[in-house]
């Protein structure tokens, strides 16, 4: 079985601050780990993924996350926060099987002027 | 080149009919699922299948069926529409078992 749990429903953070966004994951077998951005009313992008390369993993838009399996985390960071990064951010776990992933709830980030 | 699409965008519809979410896929992926997202819930897998003539259900499959008679089409059906089945709906579909889905941009239903 495999779960992911995201911390904090809603993150707020200043324009031009550091943004993390926090993911735990656990899998029986060594996991698949992405991140994907929803926009309003629009469907999922992939941001970034992990698949047993690089521990630090570089996205689109600026994003980044680590991968540590020591304390089985993935959590996403963007060093500057823009206006336009105001979203639903989705960690998502797979363990490579034909099944889909199992995603996080979600995080609403808020992006303050 | 197109991706997923699903259709319709929207739909209402009331208690006890039928309908059925069509998805299509023109990159030729043989992994597809739909999900359905819920406030505070995340995405939640209601079927997948790993090509055609091939499926499962996920971890929501009650009330709805699909089928998948052609590696670019996987339609969803709801058989009776309950109340609780009012959700938005999206269509994935991926390469292979390790590789990211792409999304389609949902469907909105509501259920009277």
């Amino acid at each position: 079985a495999q779960s992911v749990t995201q911390l904090g429903s809603h993150v707020s953070v200043s324009e031009g601050a550091l943004v993390l966004l926090r993911c735990n994951y656990s899998s029986s077998v060594p996991p698949y780990l992405f991140w994907y951005v929803q926009y309003p009313n629009q469907g999922l992008q992939l941001l970034l993924k992990y698949t047993s390369a690089a521990t630090l993993v570089k996205g689109i838009n600026g994003f980044e996350a680590e991968f540590k399996k020591s304390e089985t985390s993935f959590h996403l960071t963007k060093p500057s926060a823009h206006m336009s990064d105001a979203a639903e951010y989705f960690c998502a776990v797979g363990r490579g099987g034909a099944d889909g992933l199992t995603f996080g709830k979600g995080t609403h980030l808020i992006i303050q002027p | 080149n197109a991706g997923v699409t699903q259709t319709p965008k929207f739909q209402v519809l009331k208690t006890g009919q039928s309908m059925t979410l069509q998805c299509a896929q023109d990159m030729n992926h043989e992994y597809m699922s739909w999900y359905r997202q819920d406030p505070g819930m995340g995405l939640r897998l209601i079927h997948y299948s790993v090509g055609a003539g091939i499926t499962d259900q996920g971890e929501v499959p009650n009330g709805y069926n699909v089928s998948r008679s052609t590696t670019e089409d996987f339609p969803l059906r709801l058989l009776s529409a309950a109340p609780s089945q009012t959700s938005v709906y999206f269509c994935a579909s991926r390469q292979s078992s390790n590789q990211p889905q792409h999304f389609g941009d949902g469907t909105r239903l509501s259920i009277l």
